[in-house]
């Protein structure tokens, strides 16, 4: 089975950092995604993670350790604007579909 | 920057009614997708497509689900008979290749209401 897990909502305040963590069990890995969405809007994507250690773009960084199945998203110098949910998604073997977790929502605060 | 159009951006029908949502993916990509999301609830994948062919389906993609390239550009999702349990947000998405690093490029959705 394909089981994703992800805090539902976090809330943090402007300026600091936050740390969204995503929990997998899949049948086969072929790397991990995370897409923001804002309200009503499409999935864009955000990083993607294939081997273990931290990959960093920018204010957003990923960490991938496949042995635990665990990733997180890093977030810093949170603005307004990263309101949003923050989706862990799933490649697994096979290569045509991605599986996503439910999301957390994230709130900044002022 | 080029992006995945979709249309129309809300359709309301009839329990019952066919639909058809209809996606234009970039032009240079090779894999088309189709996803939906229930409000409040997680991106769920429905089907995918190559080469003129299914490549892989969910559970959730029954006989009343069809997919179709019908030229060059478009990719259209039909649905036969709606149900009331439709009512989502449709996202189409393609992605240049199917290698594992392959992001998704999504339009902005469809919002499906049946009534």
């Amino acid at each position: 089975g394909q089981n994703i897990d992800q805090p539902t909502e976090m809330t943090a305040t402007e300026g600091a950092i936050v740390q969204i963590n995503c929990t997998y069990q899949t049948s086969g890995f072929n790397g991990l995604f995370w897409y923001q969405q804002h309200a009503g809007e499409a999935p864009t994507f955000l990083s993607y993670n294939v081997l273990d250690g931290l990959e960093e773009k920018g204010r957003f960084s990923s960490f991938l350790s496949r042995s635990k199945g665990y990733s997180y998203l890093l977030l810093k110098e949170l603005q307004m604007k990263d309101s949003a949910s923050y989706l862990c998604a799933v490649k697994g073997t096979g290569g045509f579909k991605t599986i996503f977790g439910a999301g957390t929502r994230l709130f900044v605060k002022a | 920057e080029p992006e995945v159009t979709q249309t129309p951006s809300h359709q309301v029908t009839q329990m019952g009614q066919e639909v058809i949502l209809r996606c234009v993916p970039i032009s240079n990509h090779l894999y088309f997708y189709w996803y939906r999301q229930i409000l409040g609830q997680k991106v769920e994948f429905l089907v995918s497509f190559y080469n003129n062919e299914i490549s892989e389906k969910s559970e959730i993609f029954d006989d009343q689900f069809s997919v179709e390239r019908p030229d060059g550009s478009n990719f259209t999702l039909k649905i036969r008979s709606t149900k009331l349990e439709d009512s989502a947000m449709y996202f189409c998405a393609s992605s240049v290749w199917r290698t594992n690093n392959e992001k998704l490029f999504f339009g902005s959705g469809t919002q499906l209401s049946v009534l």
